[in-house]
């Protein structure tokens, strides 16, 4: 089954600060990744999400890349704010067969002001 | 976006009782809905998918008889943890997609977190 594991664990960084999320699939059948942040005791938050069929989608301050060939993807936050603060987690899911996720480790997010 | 619900958000059980967990949609139609566990400062686990009227559909490792799911409308979803035990403790939530298959989003709800004594 399909395997996706998510680096770093922890990223502390400065407010203003670029951050960056990586994460790898296992399942090239794979075709729909979402980033969803999770704040302490409450639901994920979807925050950004990609299809196989797009390389890179971007949406204010969040962008996230995808390379089918190497089976990775990753969230970049630019211009990070203490409210950024969160544990993100990467997902990933075949979304023409059963559409379950499978999510990443999580990465826990620190922004110093 | 849309709305899903869990009741109750926490619930304090002792060791050997059963506890129903309830998902709701409420304001689209359900096909597919899914339980996750995540324990603390750890990641979703799927536990199962349920797919109105049709038997649950249960990952590797999850017992079924200890987790009953049972999916009768296409607005709810229930997951009964039975016989519980401490090590059952965690935080169970579940997500509600239009329908499998579709590449609909999936739509959290808030979660509901078991403490078993």
């Amino acid at each position: 089954g399909e395997n996706v594991e998510q680096h770093p664990s922890t990223l502390s960084v400065q407010e203003g600060d670029s951050a960056v999320i990586k994460c790898t699939y296992s399942d090239s059948a794979s075709n729909y990744f979402p980033w969803y942040k999770q704040e302490l005791g409450k639901r994920p938050q979807l925050i950004i999400d990609i299809r196989s069929n797009v390389g890179e989608k971007k949406d204010q301050r969040i962008a996230v890349t995808l390379n089918k060939t190497a089976k990775h993807f990753s969230l970049h936050i630019t211009e990070t704010q203490p409210e950024d603060s969160a544990v993100y987690f990467c997902a990933a899911s075949i979304t023409y067969n059963t559409d379950k996720l499978i999510f990443g480790t999580g990465t826990r997010l620190q922004v110093f002001p | 976006g849309a709305v899903v619900s869990q009741h109750p958000s926490w619930v304090i059980c002792k060791s050997g009782t059963s506890v129903k967990i309830e998902c709701r949609s409420l304001d689209f139609q359900a096909t597919t809905m899914f339980w996750y566990r995540q324990f603390p400062k750890q990641s979703l686990m799927l536990m199962a998918t349920s797919n109105e009227g049709s038997k649950a559909t249960y990952e590797q490792g999850v017992e079924k008889d200890k987790f009953l799911i049972n999916h009768a409308s296409l607005t709810l979803s229930t997951l009964t943890v039975t016989s519980a035990h401490p090590e059952d403790s965690s935080f169970y939530i579940c997500s509600a997609s239009g329908l499998a298959g579709a590449g609909y989003e999936q739509y959290f709800g808030p979660g509901t977190r078991l403490t078993v004594t």
